[in-house]
């Protein structure tokens, strides 16, 4: 079973439209990471945050939020008044903190966002 | 200048053939890995190594080898290349510290193999 689902593939929106990219994980630690990276047209993957599951506080960072909800085990990633630069492929992934697996990164599938003019 | 950088950014090749994929930084991290992305898969870990004598494989290591040559470099080896090792393959590299573990990835490798 996948730790990470993305169920949204692609999501298209108007330039100023707010988007919110939703995130699923499974995992039976106490203690994990979850973490979402952006890959924009030119390949390259850019990490956006790190959030720890012992940290339930939502994040924002400018036109970026987060919102993580054990209760649902969601971390979902909402665009505020997007914009054509922020068309990219966005990914989730999970990391656990056990000592076989410490470290390695669990991705989803990845969402595509396009933001049209 | 990048602190992880990917050579070659592009190759093609042809099946049968024997490819190296090398990774190097300069962040200081102990800690390397290989993935590859397949269009609608995300990405798949093939290889990790958490020190220049720890390697270890991850979910698609089939096919693929590893080399750690210094604590700032770590190649991939696809020793005889096929076609469905086309992909696009990352580097990444982490401190290494459990709690504050965050992969910084280089640029990417485009492989094709014909």
């Amino acid at each position: 079973a996948q730790k990470v689902t993305q169920a949204q593939t692609e999501i298209s929106v108007v330039e100023k439209e707010d988007v919110t990219l939703d995130c699923v994980y499974e995992t039976r630690d106490t203690t994990y990471y979850l973490f979402w990276y952006k890959q924009p047209p030119s390949g390259e993957l850019v990490f956006l945050i790190r959030r720890n599951s012992f940290d339930e506080q939502n994040e924002i960072s400018g036109r970026y939020s987060w919102n993580f909800q054990k209760s649902t085990s969601s971390f979902n990633f909402t665009i505020t008044a997007s914009q054509v630069v922020d068309s990219a492929v966005y990914f989730c992934a999970l990391s656990e903190d056990r000592g076989s697996t410490l470290g390695r990164l669990y991705f989803g599938r990845g969402t595509q966002l396009t933001v049209w003019p | 200048d990048a602190d992880v950088t990917q050579t070659p950014r592009n190759r093609i090749t042809k099946t049968g053939k024997r490819i190296m994929l090398e990774c190097s930084q300069t962040k200081g991290h102990d800690r390397m890995y290989w993935y590859r992305q397949d269009p609608g898969l995300g990405l798949r870990l093939i290889y990790y190594s958490f020190d220049v004598k720890d390697i270890n494989k991850g979910e698609i290591s089939d096919g693929y080898s590893v080399s750690r040559q210094a604590q700032a470099k770590f190649s991939l080896s696809l020793e005889s290349a096929i076609p469905n090792q086309t992909a696009l393959y990352f580097c990444a590299t982490s401190v290494g510290q459990g709690r504050e573990d965050t992969q910084y990835f280089g640029p990417g490798t485009r492989l094709t193999v014909l």
